[in-house]
């Protein structure tokens, strides 16, 4: 089974250029989950998605952040225009179950995609 | 909302002493309490977690401690060894129809050989 694919593993930019990463989580969860860490702090929560739809997207920084998942499949996450304290690692998961559900709510992660703006 | 608040930020151990990471939580409500590790260049992997309706879990070295009257929640690895070197990081959450893993700041665990 594959995992939680992310793209691209490292983007450079400058202020003020676009950038999209994308997710594939593993077939079948329809739970997706984005989350950034910026150096040295927490895993911090951005949204959830279930299927297609935002469910919780409280953790989203501003409107530069927009977070699709059409078809329910992949997830893209747009910043525009990107700003110097977007810089850190975004993470996605996906999970079958919510988290804390009774059975395993295990999220799995992707490897991250480091986003470096100069 | 739920706060999480870990600590050390970094620890060095000796190969086969114990390491203990420690982790408080504000959110009462919270009721699982994962903890994930994080290799360099590789993804956060669940290695272990708690539910509040139970005060202690092991597996094989790893264990996981939990006090929900002071809300904190521990883990502990015994016998380490170089391949436990890596970030730690807790989470709580509140399940069911809350779904946000709040994570802890991590704690980068070096064990010496």
């Amino acid at each position: 089974e594959a995992g939680v694919t992310q793209f691209p593993s490292h983007s450079v930019i400058e202020k003020g250029q676009t950038v999209t990463l994308r997710c594939d989580p593993i077939s079948g969860h329809d739970n997706l989950y984005w989350y950034r860490r910026v150096m040295g702090k927490e895993i911090k929560f951005l949204l959830h998605f279930v299927k297609e739809s935002k469910q919780d997207e409280s953790g989203m920084p501003n409107n530069r952040f927009l977070a699709e998942r059409t078809g329910g499949t992949y997830s893209t996450l747009k910043v525009q225009p990107a700003e110097l304290e977007d810089s850190g690692v975004y993470f996605c998961a996906s999970s079958r179950r919510l988290a804390g559900e009774a059975g395993t709510g295990e999220l799995f992660f992707g490897e991250g995609s480091r986003l470096t703006v100069l | 909302g739920e706060n999480v608040e870990q600590h050390p930020s970094t620890l060095s151990v000796q190969e086969g002493d114990s390491a203990v990471i420690k982790c408080t939580y504000s959110d009462s409500a919270s009721n699982y309490f994962p903890w994930y590790k994080q290799e360099l260049g590789k993804r956060p992997q669940l290695i272990i977690d708690i539910r509040s309706n139970v005060g202690e879990k092991k597996d094989q070295r790893i264990a996981v401690t939990l006090n929900k009257t002071a809300k904190h929640f521990s883990l502990h690895i015994t016998e380490t060894q170089p391949e436990d070197s890596a970030v730690y990081f807790c989470a709580a959450v509140r399940g069911g129809s809350s779904y946000k893993l709040i994570f802890g700041s991590g704690t980068r665990l070096l064990v010496r050989p």
